[in-house]
């Protein structure tokens, strides 16, 4: 399968700081990249879908002035969270969707990122 | 609203046994259905695609699809310790976009 990688695998901060989350398409140009969240023994909750080039669309309930999406190339998306807060913390998660990679429609997980505000 | 269901178990089997997990689908115009296998603490990864009706074989995983019922299952055999972890579905939406189910959760005993 395809490789996506993920910066940091786990980051502490201080309540009110800023975090940036790094995803990377290693093996394929993604002009389309998820952003999950995922709460401790909890499923996946899509947060957005970043797009290349143009403003990420963000689920109903997510703030998008708190969770910032930049994806400026096409192996490259962002997710910065924003004056942190520890409601915050979680596991975040990027996927990329295949395109010219079988199986059609799969989506490829980065490692994910631990975020712990305190 | 768009929904996977899943049992969130934990389902749990003795080692050797058949393991058999169960999804269904609300959206009729989901063509593409997936299994992720997610160990506590990491993200998931991709065990089984399917897109037609029937069984589809790899290793010791079966994924059936009924698409009349709206029904996807994945079967384990011969399971393991190490086949322990939280089993997610998910069905091809729009945008391609995954809808997930909960996941269930699988206990496998040596």
């Amino acid at each position: 399968g395809a490789v996506v990688s993920q910066h940091p695998s786990r980051v502490i901060c201080k309540s009110g700081t800023s975090v940036k989350i790094e995803c990377r398409s290693l093996d394929f140009q993604a002009t389309t990249m998820f952003w999950y969240r995922q709460f401790p023994k909890q499923s996946l909750m899509l947060m957005a879908t970043s797009n290349e080039g143009s403003k990420a669309t963000y689920e109903q309930g997510v703030e998008k002035d708190k969770f910032l999406i930049n994806h400026a190339s096409l192996t490259l998306s962002t997710l910065t969270v924003t004056s942190a807060h520890p409601e915050d913390s979680s596991f975040y998660i990027c996927s990329v969707p295949a395109t010219s990679l079988p199986p059609r429609d799969t989506q490829y997980f980065g490692p994910g990122t631990r975020l712990t505000v305190l | 609203q768009k929904e996977v269901e899943q049992n969130s178990g934990p389902l749990s089997v003795p080692e050797g046994a058949i393991a058999s997990l169960n999804c269904t689908y609300s959206d009729r115009v989901s063509q593409s259905f997936f299994w992720y296998r997610q160990y506590s603490g990491k993200s998931p990864e991709l065990i089984m695609s399917i897109y037609s009706n029937g069984d589809k074989e790899d290793g010791r995983f079966t994924a059936q699809l009924n698409k009349a019922s709206q029904y996807v299952s994945l079967l384990i055999r011969d399971s393991q310790p190490s086949d322990s972890a939280t089993y997610l579905c998910g069905a091809g939406g729009n945008n391609r976009k995954l809808i997930w189910g909960l996941g269930t959760s699988l206990a496998v005993n040596p």
